[in-house]
């Protein structure tokens, strides 16, 4: 596609319940990103991916939230046992290049909204 | 640590105003600066960005500057129109090993009326 493709846009999840999100970069992109954005905030990084390598997960809140991206394409977001603070909009955003790069430019998605009640 | 502040919002202007968006930021080293914005319904899109100090950014007739002695950066437009209407997010990112990590202020609205 044009863009970054996320999907579901809109998610309201039970509390306890498991949550997948799914995002499907700009075709031939090697790099991956995921950001949390809370109501009223500034996005909050999350997790990294290099291909199929996820370099950098350090932004994850908690051992609920699992990231892959198992073919260095489409990446799925996974949140476990979700609760009311995981209510957030969730963005993914791909890169051309390795970020080490000069020059990159991130290309966001529209994100997917996330309701736990 | 690293952090951004932006002024809060929303900014409400009339057509053809002139706009200031203020951002300061704390950073260790050398932070690369930029501002995103977020239009009704749409991702995030990079509007302008600057790598180091005394750089100026622009596109779509928006600048900011990199000012190191006072850390800031903030955005302007001589003249808004209501398409610029949209939500606007500083952000600055640290070092070769992390140029990935984005951290964004909080974000300002800005509403252009006719």
């Amino acid at each position: 596609g044009a863009g970054v493709s996320q999907s579901p846009r809109y998610k309201v999840a039970k509390r306890g319940q498991d949550v997948a999100l799914r995002c499907d970069p700009i075709s031939g992109h090697v790099s991956l990103f995921w950001y949390q954005q809370a109501l009223g905030q500034g996005p909050e990084f999350l997790t990294y991916f290099q291909n199929e390598a996820q370099l950098d997960k350090s932004g994850l809140p908690s051992d609920r939230f699992f990231a892959e991206r198992p073919e260095g394409s489409v990446s799925t977001l996974k949140i476990q046992r979700t609760q009311q603070e995981d209510s957030a909009v969730y963005l993914c955003a791909s890169s051309l290049r390795p970020m080490e790069s000069s020059g990159n430019t991130i290309y966001f998605g529209e994100g997917s909204w996330l309701t736990v009640v | 640590g690293n952090s951004v502040t932006q002024m809060e919002g929303p900014v409400t202007l009339s057509e053809e105003a002139f706009l200031t968006i203020n951002c300061t930021y704390t950073a260790t080293g050398y932070p690369s600066l930029f501002w995103y914005v977020q239009y009704p319904g749409e991702g995030l899109q990079l509007l302008l960005k600057a790598t180091k100090a005394d750089d100026k950014g622009s596109n779509k007739g928006f600048e900011a500057t990199y000012r190191k002695e006072t850390t800031s950066f903030h955005l302007e437009k001589g003249s808004v129109q209501v398409s610029d209407s949209a939500v606007y997010f500083c952000a600055l990112s640290v070092g070769v090993d992390s140029s990935y990590k984005l951290i964004f202020g909080s974000g300002t609205r800005l509403l252009v009326r006719p």
